[in-house]
């Protein structure tokens, strides 16, 4: 069974940073993309980051550019989410989602909060 | 402001049927697949249709899904009250290089 098992979201001040985790299981990691995506309190969802499988492929959208970083462990089974200069509108559940073409798969999120 | 529009929500009674479009441009649905994703209410989302028409393994095929030019659209047959949630379009935009999800709708069984 697919897994994966978000982490390390919490309430963190504002200009602060924070890093999450996305630990899988249950298919071979190092085969497949993974993306971030966050969903603001009653808002829809945000594509926010894409890697490839090797980590030789990033992408990332213009709000969080420059701002985030994303990465992975293949050893590990493991994606990276390190967020920096956080402001109030990153404040959201931040979910990861495997595959380039479509989010095959999803974690149940983890809620970050920025607080003034 | 997304590059996918749908409709903020549609409704139909139990039963019935209801479509949900996706309207974008040519860097994104008209020249990549578009994928649906079903979110019921305090759950993370789940994919729906991929590849514009074809269902992942235990999707009912109540949910269809097809594309034309720069539109998409996905039905819903034999509406149930489970089938209450928000539903998201979403393709990858060539032009940006970004991944884009539709504004969402939410479908209400009356």
């Amino acid at each position: 069974e697919v897994q994966l098992v978000e982490s390390g979201g919490g309430l963190v001040q504002r200009g602060g940073s924070l890093r999450l985790s996305c630990v899988a299981s249950g298919f071979m990691f190092s085969s497949h993309g993974l993306n971030w995506v966050r969903q603001a309190p009653g808002k829809g969802l945000e594509w926010i980051s894409y890697i490839s499988s090797s980590g030789n492929t990033i992408y990332y959208a213009d709000s969080v550019k420059g701002r985030f970083t994303v990465s992975r462990d293949n050893a590990k089974n493991s994606l990276f989410l390190q967020l920096n200069s956080l402001r109030d509108e990153d404040t959201a559940v931040y979910y990861c989602a495997r595959d380039r073409e479509q989010m095959t798969y999803w974690g149940q999120g983890t809620p970050v909060t920025v607080s003034s | 402001q997304s590059l996918l529009t749908q409709p903020p929500s549609v409704s139909a009674a139990p039963g019935q049927k209801v479509t949900i479009s996706c309207s974008g441009r040519r860097s994104n649905i008209g020249n990549n697949y578009v994928s649906w994703y079903q979110q019921l209410p305090g759950t993370a989302p789940k994919l729906l249709i991929f590849e514009n028409s074809d269902r992942p393994s235990g999707i009912p095929d109540r949910f269809s899904g097809s594309k034309s030019g720069t539109s998409a659209t996905l039905g819903i047959t034999g509406l149930q009250t489970g089938d209450e949630a928000d539903y998201y379009c979403g393709t990858w935009d060539s032009s940006l290089g970004v991944y884009v999800f539709g504004t969402g709708t939410k479908v209400t069984v009356l």
